[in-house]
């Protein structure tokens, strides 16, 4: 049980460039999200879906798109990078216990725009 | 929208002494309010969460406190150990039913240093 996988683990893009980034969980989780974490801000939710065809916008969405096709992955696109968009990305997925959704948290992307 | 307010930003201890960490919530709807640790490089991981329906809750060394009417909450370390360094992110949702479908909203983090 690999839990929440994200790929690449570090990026380094130039301004205008694409790309997408991928998280997978295999613990069957309906929900998941996506975060960037800035210094001295916190995590920010960027997108989120509550399920398999859905997604939906959080705090932060500008700038980005993102797809979730199959339930276990939810991919997260720039469509061309800004500098603005250096970050960390953190994917989570989350399950219901106890009256509350307990999420978990991928191991994180390092992008840097150039 | 849930505006949460996470004080103090960075704060140092001793070896031994206890650390506080606040947050103050802006949305009376929030009812699950969950702690998380971010060691250097890594992930954040899940310490400890209370729910609206307890004012506190202890796990070993950790313990959060809830007081819904002043809409804050707090996390005490006691004891501290070096390992215990880290940035600490107080966060809060709805998560009772309906819309909220877990969504949180984080502080904007404590670093948190232990001297040995």
């Amino acid at each position: 049980n690999a839990g929440v996988t994200q790929t690449p683990k570090f990026r380094v893009l130039k301004t205008g460039q694409s790309m997408t980034l991928l998280c997978a969980q295999d613990m069957n989780h309906e929900y998941m999200y996506w975060y960037r974490q800035d210094p001295g801000m916190g995590l920010r939710l960027i997108h989120y879906s509550v399920g398999e065809g859905t997604t939906a916008k959080g705090e932060v969405p500008d700038g980005y798109n993102v797809s979730r096709l199959k339930k276990q992955n939810f991919l997260l696109g720039l469509e061309s990078a800004a500098p603005s968009q250096t970050s960390v990305y953190f994917c989570a997925s989350s399950e219901w216990i106890s009256g509350g959704y307990e999420q978990y948290f991928g191991p994180g992307t390092r992008l840097t725009v150039t | 929208g849930e505006n949460v307010e996470q004080h103090p930003s960075t704060l140092s201890v001793q070896e031994g002494d206890s650390a506080v960490i606040k947050c103050t919530y802006s949305d009376s709807a929030s009812n699950y309010f969950p702690w998380y640790k971010q060691e250097l490089g890594k992930r954040p991981q899940l310490i400890i969460d209370i729910r609206s329906n307890v004012g506190e809750k202890k796990d070993q060394r950790i313990a959060v406190t809830l007081n819904k009417t002043a809409k804050h909450f707090s996390l005490h370390i006691t004891e501290t150990q070096p390992e215990d360094s880290a940035v600490y992110f107080c966060a809060a949702s709805r998560n009772a039913g309906g819309t909220s479908y877990g969504k949180l909203t984080f502080g904007q983090g404590t670093i948190l240093t232990v001297h040995p």
